[in-house]
């Protein structure tokens, strides 16, 4: 199985500022995906994070609010830009093991936008 | 677009067998998985199963697929109060991206 750590665990951020998700894999994985939980919710996939080329974003969710950067294959990093109360939510990171068919969850990221 | 719908809520007495139930609408869903998630705590993949499998059994849990009828079943048996928690079905295709239920939280009562 991966582990995987993300940072900040959590944060309050005020409105109209940026916020970096950092998310590090112990072992090289094929795809990485970044998901987003409000509160009491299901989770969304917001994009897929794809080595070496631009992320693969789901209906509703665009790169100029949501960069993301993938430049290895350990690591990404999702940035929440010019937030508003409404980004309030828990941001995961997780993994798929590729060959093992199973996908793998970071702790989370708990932001708070004021 | 793809669609998958749970109970939202499951009360059981402790030792009892729970049964966590999941429909979902793609046919095409290949992998079907189960997460728990804990009050405060990140999700925790429990086990899954592959649409060309019927029954998936390991120790207290079991998962039953009826593809015919997309739905897809956790049991835990001998429940116990640690497995109070937050329950997600969720299904893949070939795509590997994750459609998610809503959850079904499952309180374990003494």
């Amino acid at each position: 199985s991966a582990v995987i750590s993300q940072k900040p665990s959590r944060d309050i951020c005020q409105r109209g500022t940026s916020l970096t998700i950092q998310c590090q894999v112990d072992s090289q994985v094929t795809m990485m995906f970044w998901y987003r939980q409000q509160p009491g919710q299901s989770l969304t996939l917001i994009a897929t994070a794809n080595q070496g080329s631009e992320a693969t974003y789901e209906s509703g969710f665009v790169i100029d609010k949501f960069p993301i950067s993938r430049p290895n294959l350990t690591f990404s990093t999702l940035t929440v830009s010019n937030m508003s109360p409404e980004d309030s939510s828990i941001y995961l990171c997780s993994v798929d093991g590729g060959g093992d068919y199973e996908q793998y969850f970071g702790p989370g990221t708990r932001l708070t936008v004021t | 677009g793809e669609d998958v719908e749970q109970s939202l809520f499951l009360s059981v007495r402790e030792g009892d067998s729970s049964v966590i139930n999941c429909t979902y609408t793609d046919s095409s869903s290949t992998y079907l998985y189960w997460y728990k998630q804990e009050p405060g705590a990140g999700l925790q993949l429990l086990t899954y199963i592959f649409s060309n499998m019927d029954m998936k059994q390991d120790q207290r849990l079991t998962v039953l697929l009826n593809k015919k009828d997309k739905h897809l079943s956790l049991r835990i048996a001998d429940t116990q109060t640690g497995d109070s928690a937050i329950y997600f079905c969720a299904v893949a295709g070939n795509n590997r991206k994750l459609i998610w239920g809503l959850g079904t939280s499952l309180a374990v009562n003494p």
